[in-house]
């Protein structure tokens, strides 16, 4: 049981280049998550997709577009990277979608610098 | 709408010291409370949690009570070890129809010394 999986765990990206960060969760889990974190600013919620099939923005969402692949899978995509884009983003899986709070589980994190 | 606040760090202490770090929140509606760890260089773990008023949410030697009078949830530990040196988060979920967001304060950073 991996729990919550993320690829690559670094990368160094130009300005204007574009990726793909990979999220896998093997918990059987309905909701996941994209957060990034910044000094002094805590984690915020860029995007999450509560159940498969639906995704939703977050507190910091523009400059980024999600992709929920299936159940187990959730992509966080940076079209036209900019430098205030430097950051460690974490993905974070959760079991059901409402009614009684369960902890989030978090992959272990992208550190993304973009020159 | 939602908030956390932490004091801010970083924290020095000698071992066996005594922790303290406080956390308040604003919230519209009922949240659960949360304290994550993250150790140097990996993602966040839960710590503790609390899902209703004067809970008490207790992991490692950490305790936190949720007091919904004054609206905090403050991080105590009697005697910290070397090994407790992390960065500690406070964070709040409301349950809505769409998904247990997390909100998270800024972190507060904590040395431990020997």
């Amino acid at each position: 049981n991996a729990g919550v999986t993320q690829t690559p765990k670094f990368q160094v990206l130009k300005t204007g280049q574009s990726m793909t960060l990979q999220c896998a969760q093997d918990m059987n889990h309905n909701s996941m998550y994209w957060y990034r974190q910044d000094p002094g600013m805590g984690l915020r919620l860029i995007y999450y997709s509560a159940s498969e099939g639906t995704t939703d923005k977050g507190e910091v969402p523009n400059g980024y577009n999600v992709s929920r692949l299936n159940k187990r899978e959730f992509s966080l995509r940076l079209e036209s990277a900019a430098p205030s884009q430097t950051s460690v983003y974490f993905c974070a899986s959760i079991l059901p979608t409402s009614g009684v709070t369960y902890e989030q589980y978090f992959g272990p994190g992208t550190r993304l610098t973009v020159t | 709408g939602n908030s956390v606040t932490q004091m801010e760090g970083p924290v020095t202490l000698s071992e066996e010291a005594f922790l303290t770090i406080n956390c308040t929140y604003t919230a519209t509606g009922y949240p659960s409370l949360f304290w994550y760890v993250q150790y140097p260089g990996e993602g966040l773990q839960l710590l503790l949690k609390a899902t209703k008023a004067d809970d008490k949410g207790s992991n490692k030697g950490f305790e936190a009570t949720y007091r919904k009078e004054t609206t905090s949830f403050h991080l105590e530990k009697g005697s910290v070890q070397v090994s407790d040196s992390a960065v500690y988060f406070c964070a709040l979920s409301v349950s809505t129809g769409g998904g247990n967001k997390l909100t998270f304060g800024t972190g507060t950073q904590l040395k431990v010394e020997l």
